[in-house]
């Protein structure tokens, strides 16, 4: 079945660094969405992107999907302590239901001030 | 402010007792989800409903939990009988969902169902 992977599984960074996740999925993806949980919390969806190749930004985050549809990224420009938490990608394959989305493992990330 | 209302926010239960976690998704929203999290499995989809009718419900165990809209404004999903095993926060989330999935409408989590069988 559909898998979704995200690396890194843990990131610690220094506020004012910059941080990366990676999100890559054994199926091409109709399109895919990334959200934050704040420990303790739910799932707060950030964005979702369609197109090949798209980049799309909200104030210090960049989030972009790869060329083939299978893969995506999210980046935090200079990090603060607000964006604690776990950070999510979630994929719906062009195989699979309409809204049938697989959450990535998500990647955990620690600011340290 | 809409959003998503679950209930109960936390059970703690006996095994072999029956859970029934309840949501109430954003009116006008036409897609529920439910998701177990725990920490080694992550994220799991376990059933969806669009216009109240089951869609998919393979993530699910079949012979003991079952999922249900009775109505537009609620969800269950219930566990019969319960297993240490099913521990985990249950979330429901609702979006309003199109042909092709939800092109740029936000998907909204409720808070979780936290349950502990003991």
């Amino acid at each position: 079945g559909q898998q979704v992977m995200q690396i890194p599984q843990y990131q610690h960074v220094q506020e004012g660094e910059d941080f990366t996740t990676y999100c890559n999925s054994s199926t091409t993806l109709s399109n895919i969405q990334w959200y934050k949980q704040r420990p303790g919390g739910h799932p707060v969806f950030l964005i979702q992107l369609v197109k090949s190749g798209e980049v799309k930004k909200q104030k210090r985050l960049t989030f972009q999907f790869g060329e083939a549809k299978k893969n995506s990224s999210l980046h935090i420009t200079a990090t603060q302590t607000t964006d604690v938490g776990t950070y999510f990608c979630a994929g719906r394959s062009t195989t699979s239901g309409t809204y049938k989305y697989i959450f990535g493992t998500g990647t955990r990330l620690k600011v340290l001030a | 402010d809409a959003r998503v209302t679950q209930t109960p926010r936390h059970k703690v239960t006996e095994m072999g007792q029956e859970v029934t976690m309840r949501c109430q998704p954003i009116l006008g929203h036409n897609t529920v989800f439910w998701y177990r999290q725990t920490m080694m499995q992550g994220l799991e989809l376990l059933a969806y409903f669009r216009n109240r009718a089951p869609l998919d419900d393979s993530g699910m165990p079949k012979d003991r939990f079952s999922a249900e809209m009775p109505d537009a404004t609620l969800a269950t999903l219930k566990i019969q009988p319960s297993e240490p095993r099913d521990s985990a926060v249950y979330f429901c989330a609702s979006g309003l969902g199109d042909k092709t999935g939800f092109s740029g409408n936000t998907i909204y989590f409720g808070e979780g169902s936290w349950l502990t069988v003991v």
